[in-house]
């Protein structure tokens, strides 16, 4: 089953910040981000595992509640570089046979 | 360059003929894998490998074969290719699966089924 995320769609001025959601039905192992700008593939960004701690580098970090079943993608002091779609992927399989399930994506626009 | 490359980058195809999309990794990874991306619906996993000649169905693997011969070489076979698999189609692998190491995606296969 995909998670959720939340907004959908957001448009953010230069210097705002944006919060993503990603939630999931089931109990989560991993969590990762990527990015997607329009006619490119993916590009990982950074992946969240269970037991660990908030990752983040430059102005873009994230968190993961293992209990909750959540994570969340925190864009600080936005970029027009930032622009694209965001998935979150979560793996919550068993015995080893690691599968990520990605999202629908929440669309990101940063405007001048 | 560390790199995931997909042929072709963009196909059209009539109903019913067979067609082999391949996807190559020069990165010495276990773990490859594909997706298809429709609008609305994300990344849905088609097809994954674990390692050479280990292969497992993802979330929507009706209509799509692969197989793991190399570890570099993980191609998606359509026999008999209809207009819902009208989609862009990403392949992608990691060192060692999900749990501990991101994705590398290939540039994306758009393909059309008419």
């Amino acid at each position: 089953q995909q998670p959720v995320q939340s907004p959908q769609a957001v448009i953010l001025r230069e210097g705002e910040d944006a919060v993503i959601n990603c939630s999931s039905s089931k109990a989560l192992y991993s969590v990762h981000w990527y990015r997607q700008k329009h006619g490119e593939a993916p590009v990982f960004l950074m992946i969240l595992l269970k037991g660990g701690e908030q990752k983040g580098h430059d102005k873009i970090s994230a968190s993961f509640n293992e209990k909750k079943q959540q994570s969340s993608l925190y864009l600080t002091a936005s970029q027009l570089s930032y622009s694209g779609t965001y998935f979150c992927g979560t793996d919550s399989s068993d015995f080893g046979n690691e599968k990520l399930t990605f999202g629908t994506g929440t669309r990101l626009t940063i405007i001048p | 360059e560390a790199q995931v490359t997909q042929n072709p980058r963009y196909l059209i195809t009539v109903t019913g003929k067979k067609l082999t999309v391949t996807c190559s990794q020069n990165m010495n990874h276990e773990y490859m894998s594909w997706y298809r991306q429709d609008p609305g619906l994300g990344l849905r996993q088609i097809y994954y490998s674990m390692n050479v000649e280990v292969t497992d169905k993802g979330d929507v693997p009706e209509g799509y074969k692969v197989s793991r011969k190399e570890k570099r070489n993980f191609p998606l076979i359509l026999e008999s290719p209809s207009p819902n698999q009208t989609s862009l189609y990403f392949c992608a692998s990691s060192l060692q699966g999900a749990r501990g190491y991101g994705y590398t995606f290939g540039s994306g296969t758009r393909l059309t089924v008419v």
